[in-house]
């Protein structure tokens, strides 16, 4: 069954440092999302992408962070100028249409040091 | 703004037990719901899926609800296994204004033991 993969599973960074999260959504989906669970909490909602631009953001999802497809299968999160809050598990989701199920990848647990 | 609650918050039982897990929310006007599976440090394993104008979907041993005006959805697990044991998440999707796509809120999760 396909799924949607996520790279690295696990990121260590020092403070201040930019990263980037990568994914590859389901080949034939045409709706991207990424959310984040801090330890303990609930899953939140970062940003939403179709149409190769943003559709939807949230309140966390702010000047420090930007998404990008740069090719026909990677979607990307990239946080800038890293602060400590934003050690987390950072999930990718897609779905083909926007009323169908959001599938999830396994997630990478970013830790900030 | 959407709040999702799920109670219990942890469940423990045995073998063969048929099992309701309880999801409720404060806003009404939800474009559909679903269910997800965590297992510990993993992703989020969708279950099930029920649009707004839908009362229930079943796949194998589980059924999930949904009362809209009410604001609840019940998953209904039949003679679970100690394969089921994992997180079990409710997440309601919503149309903020100005929302294209809508959003998913997630609720904190009911933590399912099985054991044999």
């Amino acid at each position: 069954e396909p799924e949607v993969t996520q790279t690295p599973s696990h990121q260590v960074t020092q403070m201040g440092q930019e990263v980037i999260l990568r994914c590859v959504p389901i080949s034939n989906h045409l709706y991207f999302y990424w959310y984040r669970q801090i330890l303990g909490q609930k899953v939140e909602f970062l940003v939403s992408f179709y149409n190769n631009e943003i559709s939807e953001k949230s309140e966390i999802f702010d000047d420090q962070f930007s998404v990008e497809r740069p090719d026909g299968s990677n979607f990307t999160l990239k946080i800038r100028s890293t602060k400590l809050e934003d050690s987390a598990m950072y999930f990718c989701a897609s779905s083909g249409q926007v009323n169908q199920p959001q599938h999830f990848g396994d997630g990478t647990r970013l830790s900030i040091l | 703004k959407q709040e999702v609650t799920q109670i219990p918050a942890a469940l423990s039982v045995p073998e063969g037990e048929n099992l309701v897990l309880n999801c409720s929310f404060t806003d009404s006007a939800i474009y559909n719901l679903q269910w997800f599976r965590q297992d510990p440090g993993k992703g989020l394993t969708s279950l099930l899926l029920i649009q707004s104008s839908q009362r229930e979907q079943t796949s194998g041993r589980l059924n999930a609800s949904l009362d809209k005006s009410s604001g609840r959805s019940t998953l209904y697990i039949a003679a679970s296994q100690p394969g089921d044991s994992a997180t079990y998440l409710c997440a309601v999707r919503r149309y903020d204004r100005g929302s294209t796509l809508g959003r998913l809120y997630f609720g904190r999760g009911t933590q399912l033991t099985v054991w044999p």
